[in-house]
């Protein structure tokens, strides 16, 4: 079985340069989650989608980044214009939908191998 | 809020030395506990995770970790470490809302391993 792939593994561009990564999630899985760790700084949550809807996107860290999951399938983060503090790592993850049978309403989260933007 | 430490930005140990990596979580209820491993050029590969039950799990690479509801602590350890252990190691909480968890990693823990 696939695991989650993300494409570039990485991109330079100049700082107003628009950029988009890709990310597509293990086959079945309707959660997939945006992070990013910037430079010296911890792994922070961007959003989440299940299936095609925003769930949380809280992490979100301004408008110039965009997130859509189009037909629940893979998902595309847009960064327009991007600045320097964008560098960074930007790794996706998904995980199933537990069923309520289950006892639990967690399942893992599966990372993909992550894109290293830097923004000169 | 949620937030998870770890301690020790930076660890060496010789190559067959015993390993403990600590990590010590803040949640308001019982948490699901990670540890991942990013390996140099390799994405997070999760290492073993707590949902409920016994409380030392093991996990992949010969990894365990035990949680401690006491001490609020998911310390990794591995009794003889290898070269190819080299790696940064990230603590993680998931925080349930729903049906879903938004991780929370700590800062990370880089390993150095001497031959």
């Amino acid at each position: 079985e696939a695991g989650v792939t993300q494409f570039p593994s990485h991109s330079v561009i100049e700082k107003g340069q628009t950029v988009t990564l890709r990310c597509d999630p293990i086959s079945g899985h309707d959660n997939l989650y945006w992070y990013r760790r910037v430079m010296g700084k911890e792994i922070k949550f961007l959003l989440h989608f299940v299936k095609e809807s925003k769930q949380d996107e809280s992490g979100m860290p301004n408008n110039r980044f965009l997130a859509e999951r189009t037909g629940g399938t893979y998902s595309t983060l847009k960064v327009q214009p991007a600045e320097l503090e964008d560098s960074g790592v930007y790794f996706c993850a998904s995980s199933q939908v537990v069923p309520p049978t289950s006892g639990r309403v967690v399942d893992t989260q599966y990372f993909g191998p992550g894109t290293r933007l830097t923004v000169l | 809020a949620q937030s998870v430490t770890q301690p020790d930005i930076h660890i060496t140990v010789s190559e067959g030395a015993s390993l403990e990596l600590r990590c010590n979580y803040s949640y308001g209820a019982t948490p699901y506990l990670f540890w991942y491993v990013q390996s140099p050029g390799q994405g997070l590969q999760l290492l073993l995770k707590y949902f409920s039950g016994d409380t030392l799990v093991q996990g992949i690479k010969g990894f365990e970790a035990e949680f401690k509801r006491s001490q609020s602590s998911f310390n990794l350890r591995k009794p003889s470490v290898h070269w190819s252990d080299a790696a940064e190691y990230f603590c993680a909480v998931g925080r349930v809302k729903t049906s879903y968890d938004k991780v929370i990693f700590g800062p990370g823990t880089s390993l150095s391993v001497i031959p």
